[in-house]
C-alpha cells in the first residue's frame, strides 16, 4: 500500500499569510493526487486535482505542485474562510490513501 | 445539478449489520466509478472501497480493515450505490460518504450518513 505522509499536522496562521502543506508518497504516484478541504460537519471539497489543476470555482489563491513522491498545497494569502482541515489523497493505486490531515487554525 | 444522497445510517449493536445507500442524480451513474469514504469522530478521512462501472468490469476493491465484512454494490437501473456492512465493530463508527470522480476533473460528494456502533 502507498503511504501518504502529510505535514504539518496542524498550523496556526494569520489572515494574509502564505501557507504551505506537504504530502510525501511512499512510492511514486505520478501526478495522481488531489487536495481536499473539509470544514467541521461538512463533506470534503476538492480544491486541486492531478496535483496542480485548480478545481472549477476554487479561488486562485490555492495552488498545487509536485509529481512523483513530493507534493505541495499552497494558499498564497490565507482568508478567514480557509480555516479548515486539508487532506491529500492518492488515486494512483488501490487502496487509495489519504494523508493524515492538516488543521489550519487562526493565530 | 449533481446530487449524491446517502441514507441508511443509524445506531447498531456490535456484530450487527447495516446497508447504506447512495442515491445519485445529475450525471450518468452507470458510467461512474463510485467510492465510499468514512470518517471516525474527530479523525481523518479513510478510503473504504470502490466499485467500477459495469462497462469497466464492475469490480470492487476494499481497504484492508473492511475486507470480508463490507460489500459494495450498485443498481444502475435505480442510480443507487450500496454499502453492506456486516459484523460491525465499534471502530466502524463514523460518517460514511459516497463520492465519485476521484480520478477525474469533476468530483462530487454526498452529505454523509452517520453509523454508530454501540450496545
Amino acid at each position: 500500500d502507498i503511504q501518504m505522509t502529510q505535514s504539518p499536522s496542524s498550523l496556526s496562521a494569520s489572515v494574509g499569510d502564505r501557507v504551505t502543506i506537504t504530502c510525501r508518497a511512499s512510492q511514486g504516484i505520478r501526478n495522481d493526487l488531489g487536495w481536499y478541504q473539509q470544514k467541521p460537519g461538512k463533506a470534503p471539497k476538492r480544491l486541486i486535482y492531478a496535483a496542480s489543476s485548480l478545481q472549477s470555482g476554487v479561488p486562485s489563491r490555492f495552488s498545487g505542485s509536485g509529481s512523483g513522491t513530493e507534493f505541495t498545497l499552497t494558499i498564497s494569502s490565507l482568508q478567514p474562510e480557509d480555516f479548515a482541515t486539508y487532506y491529500c489523497l492518492q488515486h494512483n493505486s488501490s487502496p487509495r490513501t489519504f494523508g493524515q490531515g492538516t488543521k489550519v487554525e487562526i493565530k | 445539478e449533481v446530487q449524491l444522497v446517502e441514507s441508511g445510517g443509524g445506531l447498531v449493536n456490535p456484530g450487527g449489520s447495516l446497508r447504506l445507500s447512495c442515491a445519485a442524480s445529475g450525471f450518468t451513474f452507470s458510467n461512474a466509478w463510485m467510492t465510499w469514504v468514512r470518517q471516525a469522530p474527530g479523525k481523518g478521512l479513510e478510503w473504504v472501497g470502490r466499485i467500477k462501472s459495469k462497462t469497466d468490469g464492475g469490480t470492487t476493491e476494499y481497504a484492508a480493515p473492511v475486507k470480508g465484512r463490507f460489500t459494495i454494490s450498485r443498481e444502475d437501473s435505480k442510480n443507487t450505490l450500496y454499502l453492506e456492512i456486516n459484523s460491525l465493530k465499534s471502530e466502524d463508527t463514523g460518517v460514511y460518504y459516497c463520492t465519485t470522480g476521484l480520478g477525474s476533473s469533476s468530483n462530487y460528494w454526498g452529505q454523509g450518513t452517520l453509523v454508530t456502533v454501540s450496545s
